[in-house]
């Protein structure tokens, strides 16, 4: 199996402008997680959803997130619009059944917001 | 508010010598606890897990033991390694109470860099 894939790995924008971060999930796992990486804050978890329903987004920082799951295999976070404190690695994980605490991480997208 | 502290942001360690890294957790519901480990410019990759119904979990060069009375897990490595080197994150998870959740709250990382 490919891994969990990230796109872009890397995202330079301007603020106020609109972001939109991918990734296809492990096939086969029915979880998928949005985590935020910060020196101050560590892997802050933003979403996560099972079989493509959001089940918690109590880590959404403000309104401006937003996160879907269309099917399966693939999932969006957007950010609208950007701020320089969104700048962070953003991480999109996977996990294949209830229960199973490994998750499987992408290799992530560095978003830098100026 | 920090429900898993991981207090010492890097930790330095001559090759062949012992690394002890910590972790304390606040939650006295968090019953599964996970290490993972993240190269730069990489994801992070599960190490090893412990049930909170044990108090030891072993693999290879890696140990990590867990104190609930003090709210406290820590991993060993022995020997270390060049190739250990990288970040350690702590996990824990809420697990089987009120219903199984995949949820997992991580602490903020310690650097571990081993030294030839």
């Amino acid at each position: 199996d490919a891994g969990v894939i990230q796109s872009p790995r890397h995202e330079v924008t301007e603020m106020g402008q609109e972001v939109t971060l991918r990734c296809k999930p492990i096939s086969g796992h029915d979880y998928l997680f949005w985590y935020r990486q910060t020196m101050m804050r560590g892997l802050e978890l933003l979403i996560y959803f099972n079989n493509n329903v959001p089940i918690d987004d109590s880590g959404m920082p403000e309104d401006r997130f937003s996160a879907k799951m269309p099917n399966a295999s693939f999932s969006t976070l957007k950010i609208q619009p950007s701020e320089p404190r969104d700048s962070a690695v953003y991480f999109c994980a996977s996990s294949y059944r209830l229960g199973a605490y490994e998750q499987y991480f992408g290799p992530g997208t560095r978003l830098t917001v100026t | 508010d920090q429900q898993v502290k991981q207090n010492s942001p890097s930790l330095s360690v001559q090759e062949g010598r012992i690394s002890i890294l910590n972790c304390d957790y606040t939650n006295s519901m968090f019953d599964y606890f996970l290490w993972y480990k993240k190269y730069p410019a990489e994801g992070p990759t599960f190490l090893i897990s412990i049930s909170s119904i044990k108090d030891k979990n072993e693999d290879g060069r890696f140990t990590v033991f867990l104190n609930k009375s003090a709210k406290h897990l820590s991993l060993h490595i022995v020997p270390s390694q060049p190739g250990d080197s990288a970040v350690y994150f702590c996990a824990a998870s809420e697990g089987n109470y009120g219903g199984a959740t995949n949820k997992l709250i991580f602490g903020t990382g310690t650097l571990l860099a081993v030294q030839p």
